[in-house]
This record gives structure tokens, C-alpha cells and sequence, in this order.
């Protein structure tokens, strides 16, 4: 079966940085992607990682260690409009597909 | 604004009503899911339609019946639900069903809030 873990919730504040972890068990391992859900809205696409290595979009970054079965979101210059909770999902060939497997979700609180 | 709409946005229904969730994608997808959301729980994957055609039911209940007339339109039918059921029932649409590529990320709707009294 495939597991996801990654902490049910974090704070932190306006302007600085955090970062949310992820680690997953799998087999047939493809991506990890994240996505954010503000409260009463659609989860949106953030970013995908296949290959190891840091990936930057602005003020948000995706790590993953492939090794390590381990990645995470890194949020800079935080912002009030950030707080929301952000999931992690692995992409992997388990079950003959490849559509992602989701974490339980991390509520990001940001403190002005 | 995502390119995939859902209505209603919130239902209360009782236990022996039968209703319906609609969801349209306007991107030209040709896959499109339903999930459902409890809170502290994972997404769930309910339903996968690629080209009007089901591809994935993981376990689901009879009392949830999907419909997919179209590849820019998907229904789920309730029937005699349980208050479990309560929950955010989300839908998501990508450009193809299972492929490895960040062009197969899902777009989310906006959900229905579904109560069951």
C-alpha cells in the first residue's frame, strides 16, 4: 500500500520562511506533487517533482529526495494569504495508474 | 478561476432523498474524478472517468452512482445516503487519465458541501 505523512499543522509569521515536510512509503515511485487549499476553496496545483533536487516558483520551492523517500514545500516571505492547508500527493505506478495518492493535509496558520 | 465548476455549492438532504452533484470542466480535458473530503482525512478517490468511460471505482458504495454523458460533463447520483456521507465531494478534471507527466495535474472544482440528516 502507499502512506503519506506530513504534520497536521503549522505556524508561523508574516515574512518569514517555513518549510512543510512530506515522507512516503510506495512502490513504483513517479512524483510528489503539493497543492494548497484555502478554507471553502478548490485544492490548486502548486508543483510536481520527479527528479531530485530543488524546483523554484516564485516565492514557493519543492524539494525531493528520492532516497530518502522524503520531500518538502518551502514557503518564503510569508504572507497573510498563505495560510491555508497544503497537501502533499505521490504519484506512483501502484494499482496500474498514476494518479496521486494524497496526505492528510497541512494547516499553514500565518501570524501577522 | 479554475475551468471547473460545481453545483450545488451546498446540499442538506435527508436520508431517503435522492439528489444529484453536476460538475463541468471547461479546459478540454479528457479525465475527470470525483473525490470526497472528510476533515482530517485524506482525499479520497471515488470515480475516474476518461472519455466518458469509467476507468477506477475504488470500492464505493452502491448509494453513489456516477454519470459522465460527455467528456466536459459528470454527475453523481445520491441515493439513500448515511450521515457519514457528509462531507466535501470535489471534482477534478486533467488532460489524460493515469499518465506520469505534470500535464496529467488535476484541476479542482470548488465542492459541494454535502450535509446528511
Amino acid at each position: 500500500g502507499q502512506s503519506l505523512e506530513q504534520p497536521s499543522e503549522v505556524t508561523a509569521v508574516e515574512g518569514a520562511i517555513v518549510q512543510i515536510n512530506c515522507t512516503y512509503q510506495t512502490s513504483g515511485f513517479y512524483g510528489l506533487s503539493w497543492y494548497q487549499q484555502h478554507d471553502g476553496g478548490a485544492p490548486t496545483f502548486l508543483s510536481y517533482n520527479a527528479l531530485d533536487g530543488l524546483e523554484e516558483t516564485g516565492r514557493f520551492s519543492s524539494f525531493l529526495s528520492r532516497s530518502d523517500s522524503y520531500g518538502y514545500l518551502l514557503l518564503q516571505e510569508l504572507q497573510m494569504k498563505d495560510s491555508a492547508s497544503y497537501f502533499c500527493a505521490v504519484r506512483s505506478a501502484s494499482g496500474g495508474s498514476y494518479i496521486p495518492t494524497f496526505g492528510r493535509g497541512t494547516s499553514l496558520i500565518v501570524h501577522p | 478561476e479554475t475551468g471547473v465548476t460545481q453545483t450545488p455549492r451546498h446540499l442538506v438532504m435527508g436520508m431517503t432523498n435522492k439528489k444529484s452533484l453536476k460538475c463541468e470542466q471547461h479546459l478540454g480535458h479528457n479525465a475527470m474524478y470525483w473525490y470526497k473530503q472528510s476533515a482530517k482525512k485524506p482525499l479520497e478517490l471515488m470515480f475516474v472517468y476518461s472519455l466518458e468511460e469509467r476507468v477506477e471505482n475504488n470500492s464505493v458504495p452502491s448509494r453513489f452512482s456516477p454519470e459522465c454523458p460527455n467528456s466536459s460533463h459528470l454527475f453523481l447520483h445520491l441515493h439513500t445516503l448515511q450521515p457519514e456521507d457528509s462531507a466535501l465531494y470535489l471534482c477534478a478534471s486533467s488532460q489524460d487519465w493515469g499518465g506520469r507527466g505534470q500535464e496529467n495535474e488535476q484541476f479542482f472544482g470548488p465542492g459541494t458541501r454535502l450535509t446528511v440528516l
